[in-house]
């Protein structure tokens, strides 16, 4: 069985830019969460997708957006892009509400 | 507001020494749940359990287990035996049982030296 699948793993940008990322959950897996991780924040939850609701969102400016498909894939989107989005963005699939999967991250650069 | 708290940034021991790693939480909530995972240097987080906040009995897989006291609002991890392998960083976190989202630790990174 596949796992949680995150494209593109590596990601190096320049401020001003906008980037999308993608994440593939488990077949079957209708729940999509994603999460932050930067040196200084720690893990900071972004949002999370139910069969193509989102049903949570955390404390994040407008700049950060997702949305899930019919297929449960689901993409993130942050515009105009700052410094300080420089991070590993983890994306984790589940049946249940609870993040129990998670992929690989895709690792973003801000120059 | 939640709040988990890894008071141990790092740990370093020697294979087979048993190794308890602390987390301590704070909420307001009356039911919750709270969690272990761990993230080795691929990245990705890999889940190791949850436990519901009604649930205070300890839980033992192998060599790893979890001791839940409520009454001091913490949620140990113990590896006995502890192996290279399991060098990583561990995370404690926090579900509120009315959503989906996980208020994670500071992480402790867990060194095991042959």
């Amino acid at each position: 069985k596949a796992g949680v699948t995150q494209t593109p793993r590596y990601l190096i940008k320049t401020r001003g830019q906008q980037v999308t990322l993608s994440c593939s959950p488990i077949s079957g897996h209708r729940s999509v969460s994603w999460y932050q991780q930067t040196p200084g924040q720690g893990l900071q939850f972004l949002f999370e997708y139910f069969s193509e609701t989102q049903r949570n969102k955390g404390n994040f400016p407008g700049r950060f957006s997702g949305r899930q498909f019919s297929n449960s894939r689901s993409e993130m989107n942050v515009s105009t892009l700052e410094l300080g989005d420089s991070a590993l963005y983890l994306c984790a699939s589940s049946l249940f509400v609870f993040p129990k999967f998670f992929g690989p991250g895709t690792r973003l650069t801000v120059l | 507001a939640q709040k988990v708290t890894q008071a141990q940034t790092e740990i370093s021991v020697v294979e087979k020494e048993d190794v308890t790693l602390d987390c301590v939480y704070e909420t307001r909530d009356t039911t919750y749940y709270l969690f272990w995972y761990k993230q080795p240097p691929s990245g990705e987080l890999v889940f190791l359990i949850r436990r519901n906040s009604f649930d205070e009995q300890n839980e033992i897989s192998g060599r790893y287990s979890w001791n839940f006291q409520k009454s001091t609002s913490s949620f140990n991890f113990t590896i006995t035996a502890s192996q290279v392998v399991d060098s990583a960083v561990y995370f404690c976190a926090h579900e509120e049982t009315s959503g989906s989202r996980l208020t994670f630790g500071e992480g402790t990174q867990l060194t095991v030296n042959p």
